[in-house]
C-alpha cells in the first residue's frame, strides 16, 4: 500500500523560509495534500496539488511536487510565530478502490526567535 | 453546521468499558471518515462511509470496533471492552464526495482509557 514518509522536526528562524519535505511511493497518487494542526485542534487543510500540476502558490505558501522522484515539499515563505504546528503530509492513492487520504507522520515546526 | 462536529472533546473511561464518539459532519456531505491519531503518530485510516454504507472495514484495529452511520448524516464509533492502547485522538472527517479532493476534519476526540 501507499507509504508517505516525511521527517519529524524542523526549527526555522522567524522571518526566514520553512520548507517541509515528504516523500510517497504509490507514483499514480491523484492529489497531494498539506494539513496544519496546531496544539489540541484538528487538521486545518491548508492546502492540494493535484498530481498534473508541479506547482501551486498561495499567498505565503508553495508547493511543489516532483513525480520523477515521488517528492512533495511545502515552502512557507517569512515564517511567524504563527505557523508554529505540525505539518501533515498526505495523498490520495491512485488505485481505483482508493478512498482514503494517507497520511504521514507530520512535520512539527518551531519557530526561533 | 459550519463545520464537522465531533463529540465529546474529551473522554476518560475506565479499561474494560464501552465508548461511544459521535461525528456530525458538513451538511450535505455524504463521504465520512474516521481516523485515530495516537500520541507522537500520523493518522490511523479506521473507516470511512459512502451515504450510510461502509464497503472497507479493514481498517478496524479489531472486533472490538464498529461504526455506523444512520441517515446518510450522524456516524457512531464504538469502542468495546476499552483498552490502554485505544487511549488515542479519533478524527472524523467529511467530504463532499467519496474522492473528493477536499476532505474537513473535525477537533476530533481525545480517548483516555485508565
Amino acid at each position: 500500500g501507499e507509504d508517505v514518509e516525511q521527517s519529524l522536526f524542523l526549527s526555522v528562524r522567524e522571518g526566514d523560509s520553512s520548507v517541509i519535505n515528504c516523500t510517497y511511493t504509490d507514483s499514480s497518487s491523484t492529489y497531494l495534500y498539506w494539513y496544519k494542526q496546531e496544539p489540541g485542534a484538528g487538521l486545518q487543510l491548508l492546502t492540494y496539488i493535484f498530481s498534473n500540476m508541479d506547482m501551486k502558490q498561495d499567498q505565503r505558501l508553495t508547493v511543489l511536487l516532483n513525480k520523477k522522484d515521488k517528492h512533495l515539499s511545502l515552502r512557507i515563505a517569512d515564517t511567524q510565530t504563527g505557523d508554529s504546528a505540525i505539518y501533515f503530509c498526505a495523498v490520495l492513492p491512485g488505485y481505483s478502490s482508493a478512498s482514503k487520504i494517507i497520511f504521514g507522520s507530520g512535520t512539527r515546526l518551531s519557530i526561533r526567535p | 453546521g459550519a463545520g464537522v462536529s465531533q463529540s465529546p472533546s474529551n473522554k476518560v473511561t475506565e479499561k474494560g468499558k464501552d465508548v461511544e464518539l459521535r461525528c456530525d459532519p458538513i451538511s450535505g456531505h455524504t463521504a465520512l471518515y474516521w481516523y485515530r491519531q495516537s500520541l507522537g503518530q500520523g493518522l490511523e485510516f479506521l473507516i470511512y462511509f459512502q451515504g450510510n454504507s461502509a464497503p472497507d472495514k479493514s481498517g478496524l484495529p479489531s472486533d472490538r470496533f464498529s461504526a455506523e452511520r444512520t441517515g446518510g448524516s450522524v456516524s457512531t464509533l464504538t469502542i468495546q471492552r476499552t483498552q490502554q492502547e485505544d487511549s488515542a485522538v479519533y478524527l472524523c472527517a467529511s467530504s463532499l464526495a467519496l474522492g473528493d479532493p477536499e476532505a474537513f476534519f473535525g477537533q476530533g476526540t481525545r480517548l483516555t482509557v485508565v
